[in-house]
């Protein structure tokens, strides 16, 4: 089956650092890639839209300086949280897509990101 | 715009019982309409899902689900369910409009299997 891979798993970095997060679809082309943020014991919310080779579109309320996204293939894309501060601190999940909107998203397993 | 209300935020269930996880949405066009589960510190992975025709879906796990458009309801269900079913479980819409959608999710259930 499709395999959606996340890394790192987990990190933990100083408030004021930038971390990025890579997600990879392993084994299909991924024309679009979502980010999605979860708190503890909440649901996903969508952060972020991303296509093959243009600009990430985000959802209100998402500062798009602050998360930035790269799609640089069909195969990855890359979240960096910039200027990290402990509020930052979730999970961020991201999915992959390769067909139109009934194709089922296939999940990374996540990130847990923590800023100290 | 569209939503999805998963009305019980925890459900326990004795080991070898049936459970019932309740989803509603709503939406102004049709939809397609999804469950994933989720367990701990990891993604979500698709269980079934309803794109068109038969109501009822089979998914993995043993668990299935039924599309009543009346109700705009897609609940889940499984007949008995084991320890290893314990686990946080997602219900997502997606509209039909295509393209590069992502999906609404609802707040989620933490189904909890008791022995």
């Amino acid at each position: 089956g499709a395999v959606v891979s996340q890394h790192p798993s987990w990190v933990i970095c100083k408030s004021g650092t930038s971390v990025k997060i890579e997600c990879r679809s392993l084994d299909f082309q991924a024309t679009t890639m979502f980010w999605y943020r979860q708190f503890p014991k909440q649901s996903l919310m969508l952060m972020a839209t991303s296509n093959e080779g243009s600009k990430a579109t985000y959802e209100q309320g998402v500062e798009k300086d602050k998360f930035l996204i790269n799609h640089a293939s069909l195969t990855l894309s890359t979240l960096t949280v910039t200027s990290a501060h402990p509020e930052d601190s979730s999970f961020y999940i991201c999915s992959a897509r390769s067909g139109t909107g009934y194709s089922p998203l296939h999940f990374g397993n996540g990130t847990r990101l923590t800023v100290t | 715009a569209q939503s999805v209300t998963q009305l019980d935020s925890q459900v326990p269930v004795f080991e070898e019982a049936p459970v019932e996880l309740r989803c509603n949405y709503s939406s102004s066009v049709s939809v397609y309409l999804f469950w994933y589960v989720q367990y701990p510190n990891q993604g979500l992975q698709l269980l079934l899902k309803y794109l068109s025709g038969s109501t009822l879906v089979k998914g993995i796990n043993g668990f299935e689900a039924e599309f009543n458009k009346s109700q705009t309801s897609f609940h889940l269900r499984k007949p008995s369910v084991h320890i290893s079913d314990t686990a946080e479980y997602f219900c997502a819409v997606s509209d039909s409009g295509g393209g590069a959608d992502g999906l609404t999710f609802g707040k989620g259930t933490h189904l909890i299997i008791q022995p």
